[in-house]
């Protein structure tokens, strides 16, 4: 079946620090790739999101390639702000499933000032 | 677009009773996912409507939970009778198949809490 994997949590780094959050993939076929962000109270956001092999998400500086040789989806910013703290989860869908995301368990950012 | 509307965003109750949580999807979407999410097990996908239809419920942890869709803009999960273990955060999410890539809106989320 279809995993996901994310680094453990928390990670916390001070202001303007740059973040990686890997994540990697198990998937019998071929996925799309998302990652989601939690900021604290709220639903889950679509962040970026990836379709194909090479394929480069980004959205408000964060980016992600999808690496289809090291089944994986990291996810990077070059200078974090403290009002990037949230959860952050890596995610696929792959047709074969139907609809159904399958979620990893989710990576915690604390930014310090 | 008002994004995905559930309610209560706060519930409170008594061991035994019955909770019943909504959810109001963006207009146009024609997929419907509840999830739960707590600290021991992350978030975990209950079930899953396309058209209205259930897809995939094998996520529903016992018989005391159940979800129906009667239209297109309404959907309910009940819990009868409910345990202090169901107390989590209850999302709901809708989606509106776009090529190949089917991105879910998550609504605010109804926190549970079984006394």
């Amino acid at each position: 079946g279809n995993s996901v994997t994310q680094m453990e949590g928390p990670v916390t780094l001070s202001e303007e620090a740059f973040l990686t959050i890997n994540c990697t993939y198990t998937a019998t076929g071929y996925p799309s790739l998302f990652w989601y962000v939690q900021y604290p109270g709220e639903g889950l956001q679509l962040l970026l999101k990836a379709t194909k092999a090479d394929d480069k998400g980004s959205n408000k500086g964060f980016e992600a390639t999808y690496r289809k040789e090291t089944t994986s989806f990291h996810l990077e910013k070059g200078s974090v702000q403290v009002s990037d703290s949230a959860v952050y989860f890596c995610a696929l869908i792959e047709k074969s499933s139907g609809d159904k995301l399958t979620f990893g368990t989710g990576t915690r950012l604390a930014v310090r000032p | 677009d008002a994004g995905v509307i559930q309610s209560p965003r706060h519930e409170v109750t008594e061991m035994g009773q019955e909770v019943t949580l909504r959810c109001k999807p963006i207009s146009g979407h024609n997929s419907l996912f509840w999830y739960r999410q707590t600290m021991m097990r992350g978030l975990e996908l209950l079930i899953y409507f396309n058209n209205n239809v259930p897809i995939d419920d094998s996520g529903m942890p016992e018989d005391r939970f159940s979800a129906k869709m009667p239209n297109a803009s309404f959907s309910t999960l009940k819990i009868q009778p409910s345990e202090p273990r169901d107390s989590a955060v209850y999302f709901c999410a809708s989606s509106r198949p776009s090529g190949s890539v089917n991105e879910q809106y998550f609504g605010p989320g109804t926190r549970l809490t079984v006394t």
